[in-house]
Order: C-alpha cells, then structure tokens, then sequence
C-alpha cells in the first residue's frame, strides 16, 4: 500500500515570504501530525489533526498554522518565514490514536535564505 | 514535563559486534513507546511499539525490551546496513515526544 507521501520535497524560499506544505497520509488514517526536525532541538511536534479538528498542539508561534480536508490530506503553513525556520519538515499518520504505529513521510527540507 | 533521554549519542560497532541502546523517559501514565531508525535525509522508519513493562519485540537482528523507566533497543550481529540514528519517543497525550536519537555506525 502506499506510504504518507509529502510535497514538495525540496523548497527554497526567502524571509519574509510564507509557504505551504502538503501531507497525504496513508489509505485509512485520519490523524497527520506534523514536526519539525532541525540538528539542534531534533524532532519537535508541530501539531495534530484528526477528522479536521486540531486536536493538539505543540510550543510553536501562531505563523505555523495547518489544516485537514475531508480526505484526511494534510496542509502546514508558514508565514513570515525566518531563516531559523529552514527544517525537515515531517508528517506522519496513523488510524486513530497514536498508540497504534504512526508512519512517517520523506519530509519536505526547507530553506529559508 | 514528558522526556525523553538516549544514550549513547553516538556508537561505532565491528559487524558482528552486538550491543544496545538505551531510552530513558519520563512521562505521566505511559501509553506507549515507540522506536523508529532514520536514514539521512528520509523520514523515520518504525519499528516497535511496546506498551507495558516486560514487554518485548523482536525483528530481524533488533529487540526492544521495556522496563518502568527505560527501554533498551538491542542489537546482535550487527551489519553495515544497520547504520543508522535510532530514535525513541513516548506517546504524550496526541503528540510523541523523541528523544534526541543515537547514531550508530556498523564497519565491516
């Protein structure tokens, strides 16, 4: 079957300007969470969606926001972009609860210059 | 405040050579810990979920066993192709919390 897939996987954008993220996770699941990784702090949650409602939500500023349509597809947004935004930015879905396996995309690297 | 801590950072091994990792966690009510390796530049890749103290999973050369306080991910025989950053995280609420990971490098 076929895995969480995440566009793009590679984006350059200058500060100042904002930018979108796609996840579509795996046939079935109905929570994405979303996260960044960077050498420093790792893996930091970003936040959770479930059936279109946020369900949680990580120590992140209001410019990242994000959103889930009806086919459980996946949206992050960043706006005003800083140059410590540049990340692998992850997505992961799972069927419910995360207490079941979560699977992870390829991640989209971002750099911000 | 959930936490979780590996050790070591970073660990050299012979193939052959086994050892093990180590996830220490801190968290209210544990409702699952999970391990998951990392190629460079892909995303997480996983490989247990343990929920209760004395569990244990195996597969392939790995087997992850979990204690109230800690989880080991060991390694027997490793290979070349076992290069990789493991990391461990703890369900929190709806969210997982990772641990900073360790780096493994097998040589032949």
């Amino acid at each position: 079957k076929a895995g969480v897939t995440q566009t793009p996987r590679y984006l350059i954008k200058t500060r100042g300007q904002q930018v979108t993220l796609s996840c579509s996770p795996i046939s079935g699941h109905r929570s994405v969470s979303w996260y960044q990784q960077t050498p420093g702090q790792g893996l930091q949650f970003l936040f959770e969606y479930f059936s279109e409602t946020q369900r949680n939500k990580g120590n992140f500023p209001g410019r990242f926001s994000g959103r889930q349509f009806s086919n459980s597809r996946s949206e992050m947004n960043v706006s005003t972009l800083e140059l410590g935004d540049s990340a692998l930015y992850l997505c992961a879905s799972s069927r419910g609860s995360l207490n079941t396996e979560a699977f992870f995309g390829q991640g989209t690297r971002l750099t911000v210059v | 405040e959930d936490q979780v801590t590996q050790s070591p950072e970073a660990l050299r091994l012979q193939e052959g050579e086994s050892s093990s990792l180590n996830c220490s966690y801190t968290v209210s009510g544990l409702r699952g810990l999970f391990w998951y390796r990392q190629d460079p530049g892909k995303g997480p890749e996983f490989l247990f979920t343990l929920y209760s103290a004395g569990e244990e999973k195996e597969k392939e050369r790995l087997k992850a066993t979990l204690t109230k306080k800690e989880s080991f991910l060991h390694i027997t025989a490793p290979k070349p192709e076992d290069s990789a950053t493991y990391l461990c995280a703890v369900q929190s609420g709806n969210k997982l919390v990772f641990g900073a990971g360790t780096i493994l490098r097998v040589k032949s």
